[in-house]
């Protein structure tokens, strides 16, 4: 199975901050990458497919960059309502793969 | 507007079965391909099992295969995780979640748009 690793595991920001996540694949995986938010309690919620098309009413401060085995998220000036866990998720096989999540809390 | 709705979550004994339901409504099931997702509490999201549109098509986690079986019924816009043998390592929210796609610059791309809210399944004695 295709390993995902994420980095930071967490990591702590203010409002109107620059953030951004990092995903690597075990092995190249073209633009097969998504990413996904979640608050506590809550369903994922889609917001990047095929590495950096942003999904539908998805705000324009996050963007996904990236293709083989490095991946990025950004959130261009963080929001109080972007503060979640975000994973990435490789489509390019089965089983499907996310990475171990990457907490943003507040500074 | 597209729901999700999951149900048959519960306490059940390590070695036992429990059957969860995925009920959907403002969309056409029969065209879509489904999963299951599952999350331990206070861990990541794990990827469970996948069935396509027609249920000819089926994948599972290692972790799960064997013991698992998934399926669908598109007459009643249902979607099913049977789980037997049961471990204490299953114990988590299971969501069942929507296999999107987009074809763009010549290139299919998949990602799971629509999810439930999940059902908690606890195996414990």
């Amino acid at each position: 199975a295709i390993q995902m690793t994420q980095s930071p595991s967490s990591l702590s920001a203010s409002v109107g901050d620059r953030v951004t996540i990092t995903c690597r694949a075990s092995q190249d995986i073209r633009k097969d990458l998504g990413w996904y938010q979640q608050k506590p309690g809550k369903a994922p919620r889609l917001l990047i497919y095929g590495a950096s098309s942003l999904h539908s009413g998805v705000p324009s401060r996050f963007s996904g960059s990236g293709s083989g085995t490095d991946f990025t998220l950004t959130i261009s000036s963080l929001q109080p309502e972007d503060f979640a866990t975000y994973y990435c998720l490789q489509d390019y096989n089965y089983p499907r793969t996310f990475g171990q999540g990457t907490k943003v809390e507040i500074k | 507007e597209v729901q999700l709705v999951e149900s048959g979550g519960g306490l059940v004994q390590p070695g036992g079965s429990l059957r969860v339901s995925c009920t959907v409504s403002g969309f056409t099931f029969r065209s879509e391909t489904m999963n299951w997702v599952r999350q331990a509490p206070g861990k990541g999201l794990e990827w469970v099992s996948y069935i396509s549109s027609g249920g000819g098509t089926i994948y599972y986690a290692d972790s799960v295969k064997g013991r698992f079986t998934i399926s669908r019924d598109n007459a009643q816009n249902s979607l099913y995780l049977q789980m037997n043998s049961l471990r204490d390592e299953d114990t988590a929210v299971y969501y069942c979640a929507r296999g999107g796609f987009s074809y763009e610059n010549s290139t299919y791309y998949d990602y799971f748009d629509y999810w439930g809210q999940g059902t908690l399944v606890t195996v414990s004695s």
